[in-house]
């Protein structure tokens, strides 16, 4: 396995356009997280789930952002409507869970650019 | 809710000299911190993390950090830093929420070695 793989690594839209971005954790962890990260900012936690259940989402998340794990394994999170606000690297990262919080792998990124 | 303050936003030091980066969060009843690094063009990476026992932690590349629970900090530290050490790091906190674990980062200290 290779790791955290985030597709697509860079997106560029339009005000009100929606977006899709996928994660691919690494293969053996349960749990998933999100986060948003701006310039000059540490990543800021959006939502996470153990298996295929989000079970936590933050207050910061407006209704345009959803985030599913259909299966337990892959993740996506879209946003609709898109404002210039939005633009931002969005971070996705995995973990084993059990236990205490363990080590999360980071993947690479995407970085969203709202015109 | 847990947050984390880097007192810090920017370090400058020499190489081969040392360095303490300093990080504060605020108390809950279980405290489980961590540092992560991020390199240039790089994902994030964990460098070392504190869940329980010992107060002094070591972590990769020579780093360690120190659980203070009478000041609620955890600085890192590193005796003689590379230029390869340039990078941004990110002091983390993780508080129990249903199911698992959210993880709030400070805002990053970057850290700058010159020749």
């Amino acid at each position: 396995d290779t790791g955290v793989s985030q597709d697509p690594r860079h997106k560029i839209t339009k005000r009100g356009q929606n977006v899709t971005f996928r994660c691919d954790p690494i293969s053996e962890h349960n749990r998933l997280y999100w986060y948003r990260q701006t310039l000059g900012q540490g990543p800021e936690f959006l939502t996470y789930f153990q298996n295929e259940a989000q079970l936590e989402k933050s207050r910061l998340l407006s209704d345009r952002f959803s985030a599913e794990r259909p299966k337990g394994s892959f993740s996506t999170l879209e946003i609709q409507r898109t404002e210039q606000g939005d633009s931002a690297m969005y971070l996705c990262a995995s973990s084993l869970g059990g236990g205490g919080p363990n080590e999360q792998f980071f993947g690479p990124g995407t970085r969203l650019t709202v015109l | 809710a847990q947050s984390v303050t880097q007192l810090d936003s920017q370090v400058p030091v020499f190489e081969e000299a040392p360095v303490e980066l300093r990080c504060n969060y605020s108390s809950s009843v279980s405290v489980y911190l961590f540092w992560y690094v991020q390199y240039p063009n790089q994902g994030l990476q964990l460098l070392l993390k504190y869940l329980s026992g010992s107060t002094l932690v070591k972590g990769i590349n020579g780093f360690e950090a120190e659980f203070n629970k009478s000041q609620t900090s955890f600085h890192l530290r590193k005796p003689s830093v590379h230029i390869s050490d340039t990078a941004e790091y990110f002091c983390a906190v993780s508080e129990d929420v249903t199911g698992g674990f959210k993880t709030i980062f400070g805002a990053g200290t970057r850290l700058f070695v010159k020749a």
